[in-house]
């Protein structure tokens, strides 16, 4: 079955420290894999996304992830965390954009809370 | 670019009434175009996937007939809530895929719905 397992629900972190997110998958084909953020009463925004070629990826707001396929991980980080990234964040997988098919598949979210 | 532009931002109808939301598409076309559900604090759960001048595919477990969806144009697809009750309410968003973009999606600011 396809699924994106977010293990945790609620992460609180001092600003200035560091931070990870976790996100697990599970997909038949080759997985495309994103993140996305959501403030309060609002869309979706990309971080950053997960395609092929390097495992480590950079996104936006200084965000990285980094790709393992041998533990079907796709965990987001940042080495330095500022009061405005507090929003929840969604690990998303999907199979390839351009193809037919397009839909994608959402982790439950991790509500980040950052602490002065 | 690719700006999906959804309205409301926020409804409040009584119940037994019909509520349409707009998503559309404002500097590109929309051949497929998806829309979520999302309960406060979880995550967004796909309703259906509509494409341009064909009838939508919707998600199990999802009542066609309540949730009416029509793309009639490459930039507009329409999600009407029939006979609103009390369990409708939740927070709505459209996303639509970007051709020949990396990124693939593009996501809708969100409607709030309030059935009274």
């Amino acid at each position: 079955a396809q699924s994106v397992t977010q293990p945790d629900i609620h992460i609180t972190v001092s600003e200035g420290a560091s931070l990870e997110l976790r996100c697990n998958y599970s997909y038949g084909a080759t997985p495309y894999l994103f993140w996305y953020v959501q403030s309060p009463g609002q869309g979706l925004q990309l971080l950053l996304k997960y395609f092929s070629g390097d495992t480590l990826v950079q996104g936006i707001k200084g965000f990285e992830a980094e790709f393992k396929r041998s533990q079907s991980s796709f965990n987001l980080r940042k080495p330095s965390v500022h009061w405005s990234d507090a929003a929840e964040y969604f690990c998303a997988v999907g199979a390839n954009p351009s193809g037919n098919t397009g839909k994608l598949i959402f982790g439950q979210g991790t509500t980040l809370q950052v602490k002065p | 670019g690719a700006v999906v532009s959804q309205h409301p931002s926020w409804v409040i109808c009584k119940s037994g009434t019909s509520v349409k939301i707009e998503c559309r598409s404002l500097d590109f076309q929309a051949t497929t175009m998806f829309w979520y559900r999302q309960f406060p604090k979880q995550s967004l759960m796909l309703m259906a996937t509509s494409n341009e001048g064909s009838k939508a595919t919707y998600e199990q477990g999802v009542e066609k007939d309540k949730f009416l969806i029509n793309h009639a144009s490459l930039t507009l697809s329409t999600l009407t809530v029939t006979s609103a009750h009390p369990e409708d309410s939740s927070f709505y968003i459209c996303s639509a895929r970007v051709p020949n973009r990396l990124d693939g999606y593009t996501f809708g600011s969100g409607t709030r719905l309030t059935v009274v």
